[in-house]
């Protein structure tokens, strides 16, 4: 089973406050994700990566940014925070082997509360 | 239309029943599947993937119809533990990349 690392678990803040959402995996996998997901609905891709150095956007990245300085980190910052972004975000990784059939292994999610 | 579309359930079944429930996905360039379960307020973990010629995992069986653009998850002899919601995801080609669409799930409980 992947190791990966979400913090904070939760996390209830005011609007307009900048809030980066960390996650790290110890299984050298290459690829990452960031998904949100609100209850009951599908994930929604926000920013992916495929290597150090590497990160593309997804469906809903307009208010957020990534870093991939090392490969086992892929924090994600939100400048300013608003009540729209309240949700829970997850983060996810693969091996990469085959983009075709790699299956993806969530850390166990930051619900963020925007007040 | 949402490009990959499930019934959201619940389903209430007896425990020890079988269960199906399908998910239909728009785009023909689809190129692989997956049945993810997503337990109340927890990460989703990765079922089973689907293969072309179907296939099971003990009491879970998966199947593809491509010609009528669906898969299936037909879980039997259902246990109170199989309650979960159930999403089904699509990986798409696009251009030289692969995208996963994810359905919304269908969510399962099982009654003692």
């Amino acid at each position: 089973e992947a190791d990966i690392y979400q913090t904070p678990r939760y996390l209830v803040i005011g609007t307009g406050k900048k809030i980066t959402l960390e996650c790290s995996q110890t299984m050298g996998h290459d690829k990452m994700y960031w998904y949100q997901q609100d209850p009951g609905m599908e994930l929604h891709l926000i920013h992916y990566s495929y290597g150090v150095n590497s990160t593309e956007k997804g469906d809903l990245s307009s208010e957020s940014t990534v870093s991939r300085i090392r490969t086992e980190h892929f924090p994600l910052t939100l400048e300013s925070a608003r009540p729209s972004h309240t949700s829970q975000y997850l983060c996810a990784s693969s091996t990469g082997e085959s983009t075709y059939n790699s299956p993806l292994h969530f850390g166990n999610g930051t619900r963020l509360t925007v007040t | 239309r949402k490009e990959v579309e499930q019934d959201p359930g619940p389903f209430n079944v007896p425990e020890g029943a079988t269960v199906a429930f399908n998910c239909t996905y728009s785009n023909s360039a689809s190129q692989s599947f997956f049945w993810y379960r997503q337990d109340c307020r927890k990460e989703p973990k990765l079922l089973m993937s689907v293969y072309s010629s179907g296939n099971e995992d003990g009491r879970f069986t998966a199947q593809l119809n491509r010609a009528s653009q669906y898969i299936s998850l037909l879980i039997r002899d259902s246990k109170l533990s199989d309650s979960a919601t159930y999403l089904c995801v699509v990986n798409l080609k696009m251009d030289s990349n692969y995208q996963l669409i994810w359905g919304a799930g269908t969510k399962l409980i099982i009654k003692p």
